[in-house]
């Protein structure tokens, strides 16, 4: 399995207080992406970044803001959270060798906000 | 805008059976075609990632085909077992000049002992 980890594991909050989601990863790859999972609508992606303090917005970007100090570490913040924020929460890691970009996933981040 | 489709959503197979899932996206223009396995309160698994320039590509009991011509992709299991129960996602990354992957919504499996 890919080295990725992802804290809190599950996390409950309640509307209108700052979150962050850490994502870690110990393989060096130069992509990371941050996903949302719901029930009807998949996987949508909501920032990536494609090198350290190079971030860019996926589809559903809104209410949510991302930081990328050094390669291992992508972080996930939500200003003022709210219900519809609820979700599963999931971090990737991809890379260019072999150019290939096979993306590997977090075991994801349950997010309830009350 | 690219779309990705899996149908059916839902797929219940007595077990050892062969059997297919599909993926369908709208824009041929594609750089790779990657298959993921989710078991239920996990992460995704990476199975099996075709490229543009590739027909197929397989791992134990499974093969994964891609025809950019006509925008599909399938996954072929063989001798289907219980523990192949879980959800299958297929994702597309669009040409290179962009990082982005694009999800179909997922077909869920079940085996049945």
């Amino acid at each position: 399995d890919a080295g990725i980890t992802q804290s809190p594991r599950h996390k409950v909050t309640e509307t209108g207080t700052p979150v962050t989601l850490r994502c870690h990863q110990t393989e060096n790859h130069r992509y990371m992406y941050w996903y949302r999972q719901d029930p009807g609508h998949g996987l949508r992606l909501i920032h990536y970044s494609y090198g350290v303090k190079d971030t860019d917005k996926g589809e559903v970007s809104d209410g949510y803001s991302v930081s990328r100090s050094k390669t291992e570490d992508f972080l996930l913040t939500l200003e003022s959270a709210t219900s519809s924020q609820t979700s599963v929460y999931f971090c990737a890691i991809s890379d260019p060798s072999g150019s290939s970009y096979e993306q590997y996933f977090g075991p994801g981040t349950r997010l309830t906000v009350t | 805008k690219q779309e990705v489709t899996q149908i059916p959503a839902a797929l219940s197979v007595p077990e050892g059976e062969n059997l297919v899932l599909n993926c369908s996206f709208t824009d041929s223009a594609i750089y790779n075609l990657q298959w993921f396995r989710q078991d239920p309160g996990k992460g995704l698994t990476s199975l099996l990632l075709i490229q543009s320039s590739q027909r197929e590509q397989t791992s134990g009991r499974l093969n994964a085909s891609l025809d950019k011509s006509s925008g599909r992709s399938t996954l072929y299991i063989a001798a289907s077992q219980p523990g192949d129960s879980a959800t299958y996602l297929c994702a597309v990354r669009p040409p290179s000049g962009t990082y982005k992957y694009i999800f179909g919504t997922g077909t869920r499996l079940k085996v049945l002992a």
